[in-house]
């Protein structure tokens, strides 16, 4: 069975604290994804890696950096956490290719609240 | 840009129809997906479309137009448990990601 998982589904940090927000995903996929998910916005992408040590900015990567040294992970640092970053992280795997193999797996997300 | 415009809410009765509309950018257009979303929970995979025409499964189906950049999602026999969020997202031809749409988030009524 496909699986994703998040390091955490709640988190709660302070301002300008560095976060770590890990992603696990068992299905031998090449791509993965950090989105962010605020009411009214949809999922925005944040960054997004196609293999290992290779990264690609997504639509908002201010105030974000990724991390992929294994295939299976891929982490999402928040260098100094602040108030706008509170919201729903999620992260996503694929497999490389084209068509219906696009499909994108979803952990259950992370609920950041910045205080 | 890659705009995708959906309904922000819409409202059904159980048991009813509804159609959930999605109009993107047609330009490099290559694929799109509709993913459910509960609240509280990861999207899951509904339908995948990238030739003009409709997709059925069971209850749900999905229709793509190219030329004209859009898109629905046909529910039939609506369930209380069909209450979520619908989210369409446009893959294009030169990446491996997509771009989602702000989603439609459904209300079914007894």
């Amino acid at each position: 069975d496909v699986k994703v998982t998040q390091s955490s589904r709640y988190l709660v940090k302070r301002t300008g604290e560095k976060v770590f927000l890990e992603c696990v995903q068992d299905m031998d996929h090449e791509n993965m994804f950090w989105y962010r998910q605020d009411p009214g916005l949809g999922l925005r992408l944040i960054y997004f890696s196609y293999d290992v040590k290779m990264k690609e900015k997504g639509d908002i990567p201010e105030g974000y950096s990724v991390s992929r040294e294994k295939k299976e992970r891929f982490s999402l640092i928040l260098e100094s956490a602040s108030t706008n970053q509170t919201s729903m992280y999620l992260c996503a795997s694929s497999l490389f290719g084209q068509g219906r193999l696009n499909e994108q797996y979803f952990g259950p997300g992370t609920r950041l609240t910045v205080t | 840009g890659q705009n995708i415009d959906q309904p922000t809410e819409m409202t059904a009765t159980e048991g009813a129809i509804v159609q959930i509309n999605c109009t993107y950018q047609t330009s490099g257009f290559n694929g799109l997906f509709w993913y459910q979303q509960h609240a509280g929970e990861a999207p899951t995979f509904l339908s995948y479309n990238v030739l003009d025409g409709l997709e059925e499964k069971g209850r749900f189906s999905s229709f793509l137009s190219r030329s004209k950049g859009y898109s629905y999602l046909l529910l039939k026999e609506l369930q209380m448990k069909d209450s979520a969020s619908y989210l369409c997202a446009r893959r294009d031809n030169y990446g491996q990601n997509f771009v989602f749409g702000p989603g439609t988030r459904l209300s079914v009524l007894p």
